[in-house]
Protein backbone atom coordinates (compact mmCIF):
# COMPACT_ATOMS: atom_id res chain seq x y z
CA UNK A 1 0.00 0.00 0.00
CA UNK A 2 1.36 3.56 -0.86
CA UNK A 3 1.66 5.75 1.56
CA UNK A 4 0.99 9.46 2.05
CA UNK A 5 2.82 11.56 -0.90
CA UNK A 6 4.17 14.94 -0.79
CA UNK A 7 5.73 17.24 -3.44
CA UNK A 8 7.92 18.96 -3.21
CA UNK A 9 10.05 17.11 -0.62
CA UNK A 10 12.26 20.72 0.13
CA UNK A 11 11.48 24.52 -1.39
CA UNK A 12 13.65 27.65 -1.02
CA UNK A 13 12.05 30.70 -2.10
CA UNK A 14 12.51 34.47 -1.00
CA UNK A 15 9.92 36.51 1.10
CA UNK A 16 6.90 37.43 -0.52
CA UNK A 17 6.71 35.23 -3.65
CA UNK A 18 4.27 32.49 -3.40
CA UNK A 19 4.50 28.65 -2.94
CA UNK A 20 2.45 25.84 -3.31
CA UNK A 21 3.04 21.96 -1.79
CA UNK A 22 0.63 19.07 -2.85
CA UNK A 23 -0.12 15.83 -1.03
CA UNK A 24 -1.93 12.34 -1.97
CA UNK A 25 -3.24 10.97 0.54
CA UNK A 26 -3.53 6.84 0.95
CA UNK A 27 -6.15 5.66 -0.91
CA UNK A 28 -9.85 5.46 0.83
CA UNK A 29 -8.98 7.59 3.44
CA UNK A 30 -11.81 10.10 3.78
CA UNK A 31 -9.81 12.60 5.86
CA UNK A 32 -6.67 14.68 5.11
CA UNK A 33 -5.04 17.11 7.41
CA UNK A 34 -2.31 19.87 6.85
CA UNK A 35 0.14 20.18 10.15
CA UNK A 36 2.68 22.65 10.15
CA UNK A 37 5.61 21.66 12.06
CA UNK A 38 8.89 24.10 13.58
CA UNK A 39 12.17 22.88 14.65
CA UNK A 40 12.10 20.76 17.55
CA UNK A 41 8.36 21.14 18.53
CA UNK A 42 5.17 18.52 17.77
CA UNK A 43 2.92 19.27 14.76
CA UNK A 44 0.26 21.95 14.81
CA UNK A 45 -3.14 21.24 12.48
CA UNK A 46 -3.96 23.89 9.87
CA UNK A 47 -6.68 22.52 8.47
CA UNK A 48 -8.82 19.19 8.24
CA UNK A 49 -10.99 18.00 5.32
CA UNK A 50 -13.96 15.36 5.33
CA UNK A 51 -13.86 14.25 1.90
CA UNK A 52 -13.77 17.85 -0.02
CA UNK A 53 -14.68 20.04 3.05
CA UNK A 54 -12.64 21.86 4.94
CA UNK A 55 -14.58 21.46 8.57
CA UNK A 56 -11.47 22.41 10.27
CA UNK A 57 -9.95 25.42 9.11
CA UNK A 58 -9.62 27.51 12.28
CA UNK A 59 -5.96 27.85 12.80
CA UNK A 60 -5.06 28.61 8.83
CA UNK A 61 -3.79 32.35 8.56
CA UNK A 62 -6.40 32.86 6.28
CA UNK A 63 -4.79 36.20 4.84
CA UNK A 64 -2.10 34.08 3.34
CA UNK A 65 -2.72 30.60 3.08
CA UNK A 66 -5.26 28.65 1.33
CA UNK A 67 -5.66 25.32 0.81
CA UNK A 68 -8.29 23.13 -1.85
CA UNK A 69 -8.92 19.54 -2.02
CA UNK A 70 -11.53 19.93 -5.11
CA UNK A 71 -12.29 16.09 -5.74
CA UNK A 72 -11.85 15.08 -2.15
CA UNK A 73 -8.88 13.14 -2.92
CA UNK A 74 -5.62 15.16 -3.70
CA UNK A 75 -4.92 18.62 -1.68
CA UNK A 76 -2.87 21.69 -2.67
CA UNK A 77 -1.76 24.11 0.28
CA UNK A 78 -0.28 27.70 -0.68
CA UNK A 79 0.81 30.48 1.13
CA UNK A 80 1.01 33.61 -0.61
CA UNK A 81 3.09 35.66 -0.07
CA UNK A 82 5.25 33.53 2.22
CA UNK A 83 7.40 35.21 4.88
CA UNK A 84 10.47 34.70 6.72
CA UNK A 85 8.71 33.14 9.64
CA UNK A 86 6.61 30.35 7.27
CA UNK A 87 10.00 28.55 7.23
CA UNK A 88 8.87 25.22 8.91
CA UNK A 89 7.70 21.83 7.84
CA UNK A 90 4.85 21.36 6.30
CA UNK A 91 3.46 17.78 6.73
CA UNK A 92 0.07 16.31 5.04
CA UNK A 93 -1.45 13.52 6.65
CA UNK A 94 -4.53 11.44 6.17
CA UNK A 95 -6.63 8.86 8.08
CA UNK A 96 -9.85 6.66 7.09
CA UNK A 97 -11.94 8.62 9.66
CA UNK A 98 -11.17 11.68 12.22
CA UNK A 99 -10.81 9.40 15.20
CA UNK A 100 -8.44 7.11 13.53
CA UNK A 101 -4.76 6.87 13.77
CA UNK A 102 -3.27 9.27 11.06
CA UNK A 103 -0.21 8.67 8.67
CA UNK A 104 1.58 11.45 7.70
CA UNK A 105 3.75 12.12 4.40
CA UNK A 106 7.41 12.79 4.49
CA UNK A 107 6.36 16.62 4.95
CA UNK A 108 7.88 19.51 2.61
CA UNK A 109 10.71 21.52 3.98
CA UNK A 110 10.14 25.33 3.01
CA UNK A 111 12.93 27.69 3.80
CA UNK A 112 12.23 31.53 3.05
CA UNK A 113 14.91 33.98 2.77
CA UNK B 1 -7.62 22.98 29.37
CA UNK B 2 -7.32 19.87 27.91
CA UNK B 3 -3.68 18.48 26.99
CA UNK B 4 -0.47 16.12 26.83
CA UNK B 5 2.69 16.74 28.94
CA UNK B 6 6.17 15.21 27.68
CA UNK B 7 8.17 16.28 30.89
CA UNK B 8 11.32 15.93 29.32
CA UNK B 9 13.07 16.96 25.91
CA UNK B 10 15.86 14.32 25.85
CA UNK B 11 16.21 10.46 26.78
CA UNK B 12 19.73 9.28 26.68
CA UNK B 13 19.47 5.39 27.32
CA UNK B 14 22.38 2.94 26.57
CA UNK B 15 21.78 -0.02 23.63
CA UNK B 16 20.11 -2.79 25.62
CA UNK B 17 18.84 -0.76 28.24
CA UNK B 18 15.20 -0.66 28.57
CA UNK B 19 13.82 3.09 28.17
CA UNK B 20 10.84 5.22 29.09
CA UNK B 21 9.74 8.10 27.27
CA UNK B 22 7.23 9.90 29.83
CA UNK B 23 3.73 11.34 28.89
CA UNK B 24 0.88 13.11 30.91
CA UNK B 25 -2.41 13.93 30.00
CA UNK B 26 -5.13 16.12 31.28
CA UNK B 27 -8.52 15.00 29.31
CA UNK B 28 -11.70 14.79 30.77
CA UNK B 29 -13.71 11.46 30.22
CA UNK B 30 -11.99 8.11 28.35
CA UNK B 31 -9.12 9.42 26.48
CA UNK B 32 -8.31 8.01 23.42
CA UNK B 33 -3.98 8.50 23.59
CA UNK B 34 -1.23 7.92 21.06
CA UNK B 35 2.46 7.22 20.43
CA UNK B 36 3.99 8.78 17.41
CA UNK B 37 8.06 8.69 16.08
CA UNK B 38 9.48 10.97 13.96
CA UNK B 39 12.63 9.64 12.34
CA UNK B 40 15.16 12.42 10.97
CA UNK B 41 14.27 13.47 7.78
CA UNK B 42 10.27 11.86 7.80
CA UNK B 43 7.11 12.09 8.61
CA UNK B 44 5.79 10.77 11.92
CA UNK B 45 5.08 6.88 11.98
CA UNK B 46 2.00 5.94 14.21
CA UNK B 47 3.19 3.20 17.08
CA UNK B 48 0.74 3.13 19.25
CA UNK B 49 -2.84 3.79 20.50
CA UNK B 50 -5.15 3.19 23.78
CA UNK B 51 -9.04 3.42 23.09
CA UNK B 52 -9.94 1.25 26.05
CA UNK B 53 -9.62 -2.33 28.09
CA UNK B 54 -6.32 -3.89 28.30
CA UNK B 55 -4.30 -0.85 29.99
CA UNK B 56 -0.84 -2.32 28.68
CA UNK B 57 -0.25 -1.64 24.70
CA UNK B 58 2.12 -3.64 22.27
CA UNK B 59 2.73 -1.52 19.04
CA UNK B 60 5.13 -1.07 16.66
CA UNK B 61 8.70 -1.80 16.55
CA UNK B 62 8.79 -3.94 20.25
CA UNK B 63 7.45 -0.83 21.82
CA UNK B 64 4.39 -0.89 24.45
CA UNK B 65 2.65 1.85 26.85
CA UNK B 66 1.18 1.41 29.83
CA UNK B 67 -1.84 3.58 30.43
CA UNK B 68 -2.42 4.19 34.20
CA UNK B 69 -5.18 6.57 35.40
CA UNK B 70 -4.19 7.11 38.35
CA UNK B 71 -1.23 8.77 37.57
CA UNK B 72 -2.69 9.62 34.29
CA UNK B 73 -0.03 8.99 32.35
CA UNK B 74 0.54 6.87 29.34
CA UNK B 75 4.24 6.46 29.38
CA UNK B 76 6.07 4.51 26.07
CA UNK B 77 8.43 1.75 26.84
CA UNK B 78 10.44 -0.96 25.74
CA UNK B 79 12.46 -3.48 26.89
CA UNK B 80 15.84 -3.42 25.29
CA UNK B 81 16.77 0.01 23.25
CA UNK B 82 18.53 -0.20 19.93
CA UNK B 83 20.46 2.45 18.17
CA UNK B 84 17.90 2.65 15.47
CA UNK B 85 14.99 4.01 18.25
CA UNK B 86 17.10 6.68 18.22
CA UNK B 87 14.16 9.84 16.95
CA UNK B 88 11.81 11.96 18.17
CA UNK B 89 8.73 10.49 19.81
CA UNK B 90 5.21 12.34 20.24
CA UNK B 91 2.27 11.87 22.59
CA UNK B 92 -1.14 12.77 21.16
CA UNK B 93 -4.51 13.07 21.78
CA UNK B 94 -7.51 13.40 19.95
CA UNK B 95 -8.93 16.45 20.94
CA UNK B 96 -12.14 18.96 19.63
CA UNK B 97 -9.24 19.76 16.66
CA UNK B 98 -8.00 16.19 15.99
CA UNK B 99 -4.60 15.60 17.23
CA UNK B 100 -2.97 17.84 19.75
CA UNK B 101 0.22 16.30 19.93
CA UNK B 102 2.92 17.08 23.02
CA UNK B 103 6.04 19.03 22.51
CA UNK B 104 7.91 15.60 21.68
CA UNK B 105 11.20 14.02 23.35
CA UNK B 106 14.04 13.34 21.81
CA UNK B 107 15.42 9.64 22.64
CA UNK B 108 19.03 9.28 22.56
CA UNK B 109 20.19 5.73 22.54
CA UNK B 110 24.10 4.97 22.91
CA UNK B 111 25.85 1.93 21.34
Amino acid sequence: EAGVVQSPRYKIIEKKQPVAFWCNPISGHNTLYWYLQNLGQGPELLIRYENEEAVDDSQLPKDRFSAERLKGVDSTLKIQPAELGDSAVYLCASSFNPSGEQYFGPGTRLTVT
Amino acid sequence: AQSVAQPEDQVNVAEGNPLTVKCTYSVSGNPYLFWYVQYPNRGLQFLLKYITGDNLVKGSYGFEAEFNKSQTSFHLKKPSALVSDSALYFCAYPGNTPLVFGKGTRLSVIA
